[in-house]
Protein backbone atom coordinates (compact mmCIF):
# COMPACT_ATOMS: atom_id res chain seq x y z
CA UNK A 1 0.00 0.00 0.00
CA UNK A 2 1.23 3.34 -0.62
CA UNK A 3 1.48 5.83 2.20
CA UNK A 4 0.92 8.98 1.74
CA UNK A 5 2.39 11.68 4.14
CA UNK A 6 1.31 15.26 4.22
CA UNK A 7 2.46 17.88 6.12
CA UNK A 8 1.61 20.23 8.36
CA UNK A 9 -1.00 19.06 9.62
CA UNK A 10 -2.40 22.51 10.71
CA UNK A 11 -1.26 25.98 9.26
CA UNK A 12 -2.45 29.28 10.90
CA UNK A 13 -2.20 31.99 7.78
CA UNK A 14 -2.52 35.29 7.32
CA UNK A 15 -4.53 36.70 4.34
CA UNK A 16 -2.27 37.43 1.07
CA UNK A 17 0.05 35.09 2.48
CA UNK A 18 1.17 32.08 0.49
CA UNK A 19 0.95 28.68 1.92
CA UNK A 20 2.75 25.07 0.65
CA UNK A 21 1.24 21.56 1.81
CA UNK A 22 3.61 18.95 0.87
CA UNK A 23 2.48 15.44 0.31
CA UNK A 24 5.01 12.64 0.34
CA UNK A 25 4.14 9.41 -1.25
CA UNK A 26 5.74 5.90 0.27
CA UNK A 27 6.93 5.25 -3.52
CA UNK A 28 7.04 6.71 -6.68
CA UNK A 29 3.76 7.74 -8.43
CA UNK A 30 4.58 9.16 -11.25
CA UNK A 31 2.16 12.34 -11.33
CA UNK A 32 -0.78 10.58 -10.38
CA UNK A 33 -1.55 12.55 -7.40
CA UNK A 34 -4.50 15.05 -6.89
CA UNK A 35 -5.30 17.17 -4.50
CA UNK A 36 -9.02 18.25 -2.77
CA UNK A 37 -10.16 20.50 -0.17
CA UNK A 38 -12.96 20.52 1.78
CA UNK A 39 -14.59 22.89 3.51
CA UNK A 40 -16.59 22.36 6.91
CA UNK A 41 -19.70 20.08 6.27
CA UNK A 42 -19.29 20.39 2.69
CA UNK A 43 -17.85 17.39 -0.22
CA UNK A 44 -14.39 17.42 -1.37
CA UNK A 45 -13.84 19.40 -4.33
CA UNK A 46 -11.05 18.61 -6.67
CA UNK A 47 -8.53 21.27 -6.68
CA UNK A 48 -5.81 20.03 -9.19
CA UNK A 49 -5.40 16.66 -11.09
CA UNK A 50 -2.20 14.93 -12.23
CA UNK A 51 0.13 16.75 -9.86
CA UNK A 52 -0.49 20.21 -11.54
CA UNK A 53 -3.23 20.05 -14.02
CA UNK A 54 -5.11 22.95 -13.56
CA UNK A 55 -9.31 22.50 -13.46
CA UNK A 56 -12.01 24.41 -14.66
CA UNK A 57 -13.06 26.72 -12.14
CA UNK A 58 -10.47 26.94 -9.50
CA UNK A 59 -8.87 30.21 -8.74
CA UNK A 60 -5.59 30.15 -10.28
CA UNK A 61 -3.75 31.07 -6.74
CA UNK A 62 -4.05 27.55 -6.55
CA UNK A 63 -1.29 25.08 -7.95
CA UNK A 64 0.72 21.94 -7.55
CA UNK A 65 4.02 20.37 -8.38
CA UNK A 66 5.73 17.57 -7.79
CA UNK A 67 6.36 13.57 -9.88
CA UNK A 68 7.85 10.28 -8.00
CA UNK A 69 7.25 11.14 -4.37
CA UNK A 70 7.18 14.53 -3.18
CA UNK A 71 4.46 17.18 -4.09
CA UNK A 72 3.57 20.16 -3.41
CA UNK A 73 0.15 22.46 -2.96
CA UNK A 74 0.77 25.83 -3.07
CA UNK A 75 -1.59 28.66 -2.60
CA UNK A 76 -0.96 32.39 -3.37
CA UNK A 77 -1.88 34.90 -1.84
CA UNK A 78 -4.32 33.39 0.74
CA UNK A 79 -8.42 34.25 0.85
CA UNK A 80 -10.57 34.05 3.59
CA UNK A 81 -12.69 31.63 1.70
CA UNK A 82 -10.00 29.25 1.56
CA UNK A 83 -10.06 28.42 4.76
CA UNK A 84 -10.51 24.24 4.63
CA UNK A 85 -8.89 20.72 4.76
CA UNK A 86 -6.66 20.18 2.07
CA UNK A 87 -6.15 16.01 0.64
CA UNK A 88 -4.31 15.13 -1.69
CA UNK A 89 -4.37 11.32 -2.85
CA UNK A 90 -2.70 8.69 -5.23
CA UNK A 91 -4.51 6.98 -8.09
CA UNK A 92 -1.54 5.25 -9.28
CA UNK A 93 -1.68 1.39 -7.71
CA UNK A 94 -4.37 -0.12 -5.81
CA UNK A 95 -6.04 0.19 -2.91
CA UNK A 96 -6.16 3.71 -3.33
CA UNK A 97 -4.80 6.05 -0.89
CA UNK A 98 -5.48 9.45 0.78
CA UNK A 99 -3.01 11.64 3.01
CA UNK A 100 -4.45 12.31 6.48
CA UNK A 101 -5.13 15.91 5.80
CA UNK A 102 -4.08 19.79 6.48
CA UNK A 103 -6.02 22.21 7.94
CA UNK A 104 -5.82 25.97 7.34
CA UNK A 105 -6.90 28.32 9.01
CA UNK A 106 -7.18 32.04 8.78
CA UNK A 107 -5.90 34.05 11.61
CA UNK B 1 -24.60 19.85 -14.91
CA UNK B 2 -22.92 16.37 -13.55
CA UNK B 3 -24.65 15.35 -10.31
CA UNK B 4 -24.40 12.45 -8.38
CA UNK B 5 -26.88 12.12 -5.52
CA UNK B 6 -26.29 9.47 -2.73
CA UNK B 7 -28.95 7.66 -0.69
CA UNK B 8 -29.88 4.75 1.36
CA UNK B 9 -28.00 5.24 4.55
CA UNK B 10 -29.05 5.35 8.15
CA UNK B 11 -28.39 3.80 11.36
CA UNK B 12 -28.04 -0.17 11.55
CA UNK B 13 -27.11 -2.62 14.40
CA UNK B 14 -23.80 -4.50 14.18
CA UNK B 15 -23.99 -7.46 12.19
CA UNK B 16 -26.32 -5.98 9.97
CA UNK B 17 -26.52 -4.71 6.08
CA UNK B 18 -27.16 -1.78 3.88
CA UNK B 19 -27.27 -1.20 0.65
CA UNK B 20 -26.28 2.49 -0.82
CA UNK B 21 -27.49 3.60 -4.11
CA UNK B 22 -25.58 6.66 -6.08
CA UNK B 23 -27.44 8.40 -8.78
CA UNK B 24 -25.32 10.34 -11.88
CA UNK B 25 -26.72 12.26 -14.25
CA UNK B 26 -25.52 15.07 -16.62
CA UNK B 27 -22.51 12.57 -18.13
CA UNK B 28 -22.12 9.67 -19.74
CA UNK B 29 -22.10 7.26 -16.52
CA UNK B 30 -20.92 4.29 -18.89
CA UNK B 31 -17.80 5.98 -19.62
CA UNK B 32 -16.50 6.71 -16.46
CA UNK B 33 -15.48 4.27 -13.43
CA UNK B 34 -16.29 5.37 -9.70
CA UNK B 35 -15.20 5.11 -6.09
CA UNK B 36 -16.65 5.10 -3.35
CA UNK B 37 -14.70 7.12 -0.33
CA UNK B 38 -16.09 7.66 3.12
CA UNK B 39 -15.61 9.43 5.82
CA UNK B 40 -15.61 8.53 10.04
CA UNK B 41 -16.99 12.04 12.15
CA UNK B 42 -14.34 14.26 12.35
CA UNK B 43 -11.63 12.05 10.49
CA UNK B 44 -9.90 12.27 6.77
CA UNK B 45 -10.80 10.93 3.51
CA UNK B 46 -10.67 6.73 3.40
CA UNK B 47 -11.33 5.09 -0.25
CA UNK B 48 -13.37 1.99 -0.11
CA UNK B 49 -14.15 0.55 -3.51
CA UNK B 50 -13.32 1.35 -7.50
CA UNK B 51 -15.26 -0.25 -10.31
CA UNK B 52 -14.46 0.12 -13.98
CA UNK B 53 -16.61 2.12 -16.30
CA UNK B 54 -17.83 -1.63 -17.64
CA UNK B 55 -17.83 -3.27 -14.18
CA UNK B 56 -15.50 -5.34 -15.17
CA UNK B 57 -12.67 -4.35 -12.75
CA UNK B 58 -13.28 -4.06 -9.17
CA UNK B 59 -11.17 -3.20 -6.62
CA UNK B 60 -11.47 -3.16 -2.24
CA UNK B 61 -9.73 -1.39 1.29
CA UNK B 62 -8.86 -4.30 2.61
CA UNK B 63 -10.83 -2.95 5.98
CA UNK B 64 -14.19 -3.75 3.75
CA UNK B 65 -12.81 -6.65 1.51
CA UNK B 66 -15.39 -9.72 1.97
CA UNK B 67 -18.19 -7.81 3.40
CA UNK B 68 -19.04 -5.01 0.57
CA UNK B 69 -19.96 -5.28 -3.04
CA UNK B 70 -19.46 -2.54 -5.59
CA UNK B 71 -22.07 -2.40 -8.37
CA UNK B 72 -23.67 -0.90 -11.27
CA UNK B 73 -25.95 -0.25 -13.42
CA UNK B 74 -25.50 1.23 -16.62
CA UNK B 75 -28.31 1.41 -18.10
CA UNK B 76 -29.96 3.21 -14.92
CA UNK B 77 -27.19 5.02 -14.63
CA UNK B 78 -26.57 4.15 -11.01
CA UNK B 79 -23.73 2.81 -8.97
CA UNK B 80 -24.45 0.63 -5.12
CA UNK B 81 -22.65 -0.25 -2.40
CA UNK B 82 -23.58 -3.33 -0.99
CA UNK B 83 -22.34 -3.55 3.15
CA UNK B 84 -22.93 -6.49 5.05
CA UNK B 85 -22.08 -7.55 8.46
CA UNK B 86 -21.49 -3.88 9.34
CA UNK B 87 -19.24 -3.16 12.09
CA UNK B 88 -19.27 0.49 14.61
CA UNK B 89 -16.15 1.13 12.63
CA UNK B 90 -17.95 1.25 9.35
CA UNK B 91 -19.76 4.92 10.85
CA UNK B 92 -18.94 7.29 8.02
CA UNK B 93 -20.65 9.44 5.53
CA UNK B 94 -20.26 7.76 2.38
CA UNK B 95 -19.68 9.45 -1.02
CA UNK B 96 -19.72 8.47 -4.85
CA UNK B 97 -16.89 10.36 -7.27
CA UNK B 98 -16.24 9.75 -10.36
CA UNK B 99 -13.23 9.30 -12.18
CA UNK B 100 -9.38 8.11 -11.25
CA UNK B 101 -9.17 11.92 -10.21
CA UNK B 102 -13.07 12.24 -8.35
CA UNK B 103 -13.09 15.25 -10.66
CA UNK B 104 -16.97 15.37 -8.78
CA UNK B 105 -18.84 13.97 -5.51
CA UNK B 106 -22.13 13.33 -4.37
CA UNK B 107 -23.64 15.14 -1.19
CA UNK B 108 -22.78 11.76 0.96
CA UNK B 109 -25.45 9.50 2.69
CA UNK B 110 -24.41 8.26 6.73
CA UNK B 111 -24.23 5.53 7.87
CA UNK B 112 -24.13 5.17 11.38
CA UNK B 113 -23.48 1.37 12.84
CA UNK B 114 -24.64 1.41 17.01
CA UNK B 115 -26.83 -0.61 18.98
Amino acid sequence: EIVLTQSPDFQSVTPKEKVTITCRASQSIGTSLHWYQQKPDQSPKLLIKYASQSISGVPSRFSGSGSGTDFTLTINSLEAEDAAAYYCHQSSSFPLTFGGGTKVEIK
Amino acid sequence: EVQLVESGGGLVQPGGSLRLSCAASGFTFSSYEMNWVRQAPGKGLDWVSYISSSGSTIYYADSVKGRFTISRDNAKNSLYLQMNSLRAEDTALYYCARGYSNDYWGQGTLVTVSS
